[in-house]
């Protein structure tokens, strides 16, 4: 298997729940990336990992907490979300932070209820 | 606060119609433009990479051009195959988090 893979791609979740969306990449990449896609918005950056470590939080809400236990997986981790949460959820990876060429997932479509 | 603007948000276009797509940038000091093709329900493509204005970059029926402002990705002769959404972003120099401000996208429908 090759490429940045996400699961599950579709997601429906209530206010109390709690979830989690999965990233795996293959390509030896050491910087992972979540980024949110509302409609006609540009895509938003929430976190960012750099050889594992936490580099970035673009001011994210608590309610979603991300986790990288390696360099090949990411997660994000759901919980007591808002309706307006409701967004595609794309992972990506990069060889290195400083890059601007991103290999995305196709994405995890989240619907909050 | 680095800006990225595209334009026309929607184009449609016949087979064979030429035309380009604009993205316009304010940015402290570029250290990189790039484009990507995003298909519906699918993850960003990246495309290309620009440096410095008077730059251009081809892949098949797509030519990205780029000046000390704006950025032109022209699709000559498209097909439909070519129906997508192409997102642009820029990357400033001075910015120690090399983060990616991408516009909100154009999304391009090719009519056989």
């Amino acid at each position: 298997e090759t490429g940045v893979t996400q699961t599950p791609r579709h997601l429906v979740m209530g206010m109390t729940n709690k979830k989690s969306l999965k990233c795996e990449q293959h390509l030896g990449h050491n910087a992972m990336y979540w980024y949110k896609q509302s409609a006609k918005k540009p895509l938003e950056l929430m976190f960012v990992y750099s050889l594992e470590e936490r580099v970035e939080n673009n001011s994210v809400p608590s309610r979603f907490s991300p986790e990288c236990p390696n360099s090949s997986h990411l997660f994000l981790h759901l919980h007591t979300l808002q309706p307006e949460d409701s967004a595609l959820y794309l992972c990506a990876s990069s060889l290195y932070r400083d890059t601007g060429e991103l290999f995305f997932g196709e994405g995890s479509r989240l619907t909050v209820l | 606060e680095d800006q990225v603007t595209q334009s026309p948000e929607a184009l449609r276009l016949q087979e064979g119609e030429s035309s380009s797509l604009n993205c316009s940038y304010t940015v402290s000091g570029l250290r990189g433009l790039f484009w990507y093709r995003q298909d519906p329900g699918k993850g960003p493509e990246f495309l290309f990479t620009l440096y410095s204005a008077g730059e251009e970059k081809e892949k098949e029926r797509l030519k990205a051009t780029l000046t000390k402002k704006e950025s032109f990705l022209h699709i000559t002769a498209p097909k439909p195959e070519d129906s997508a959404t192409y997102l642009c972003a820029v990357q400033a120099v001075w910015s120690n988090d090399y983060k990616l401000s991408f516009g909100a996208g154009t999304t391009v429908t090719v009519r056989a």
